[in-house]
């Protein structure tokens, strides 16, 4: 079955940590992006990426980081320079940029201790 | 600057009744689409339904319709008769190509609950 996996799909790090989430599609999408979601709200753009070994910074990059080494793969690094990590962490692809729908993973569920 | 406003923060409507969520956006590019997701508790966005800004007739997936109207930037979701799945967080959503590779920017959402 295509789809998006996301893990872990609950995440406990401890102030000052880096800790990374994982990100595959197997859709042969080109597009991938990053999302934010904090509680009653809708979803903030951190990262995307639109064609392997490219990325961009989205709406609220600053203490994240990602990399698209390949084109099934989009993993996002939260360092230990985020002020307020915690969050639910949604991955998203699309067949190309702005093609229409975004398919979404799972989440992770990131909790700082 | 793209917005999306959903100005109810929470729906009620009874079992097999029809329900509109409102949706009004702001844009200056051309060509764009709307979108409509629903959120379950267990967190996953699930797509719902897509309008794109040149379509003419309204999009229609199943029980879910998009009453677009353009000239007021407004793109509401219709769900017919409802179902108790249907209790859950929709958010309404826009992209451009033009605006960091199609990014979607959402709406704070509004949650909707059906009653038995």
């Amino acid at each position: 079955d295509g789809g998006i996996t996301q893990s872990p799909k609950y995440l406990f790090r401890k102030e000052g940590q880096n800790v990374t989430l994982s990100c595959e599609q197997n859709l042969n999408h080109d597009a991938m992006y990053w999302y934010r979601q904090d509680p009653g709200q809708g979803l903030r753009l951190i990262y995307y990426s639109q064609i392997v070994n490219d990325f961009q910074k989205g709406d609220i990059a600053e203490g994240y980081s990602v990399s698209r080494e390949k084109k099934e793969s989009f993993p996002l690094t939260v360092t230990s320079a985020q002020k307020n990590p915690t969050a639910f962490y949604l991955c998203a692809s699309s067949i190309v940029p702005g093609g229409g729908e975004q398919f979404f993973g799972p989440g992770t569920r990131l909790t700082v201790l | 600057a793209q917005k999306i406003t959903q100005t109810q923060p929470g729906m009620f409507v009874q079992e097999k009744e029809a329900v509109t969520l409102d949706c009004t956006y702001d844009t200056s590019d051309q060509s764009y689409g709307l979108f409509w997701y629903k959120q379950p508790s267990s967190g996953e966005m699930i797509f719902l339904i897509y309008q794109g800004s040149y379509d003419e007739q309204n999009a229609t997936e199943g029980r879910y319709s998009l009453n677009f109207q353009k000239a007021r930037k407004s793109a509401n979701l219709v769900i017919s008769a409802s179902q108790l799945g249907d209790s859950a967080m929709y958010f309404c959503a826009m992209s451009s190509i033009y605006n960091q590779g199609g990014k979607l920017i959402f709406g704070q959402g509004t949650e909707l609950s059906v009653k038995p």
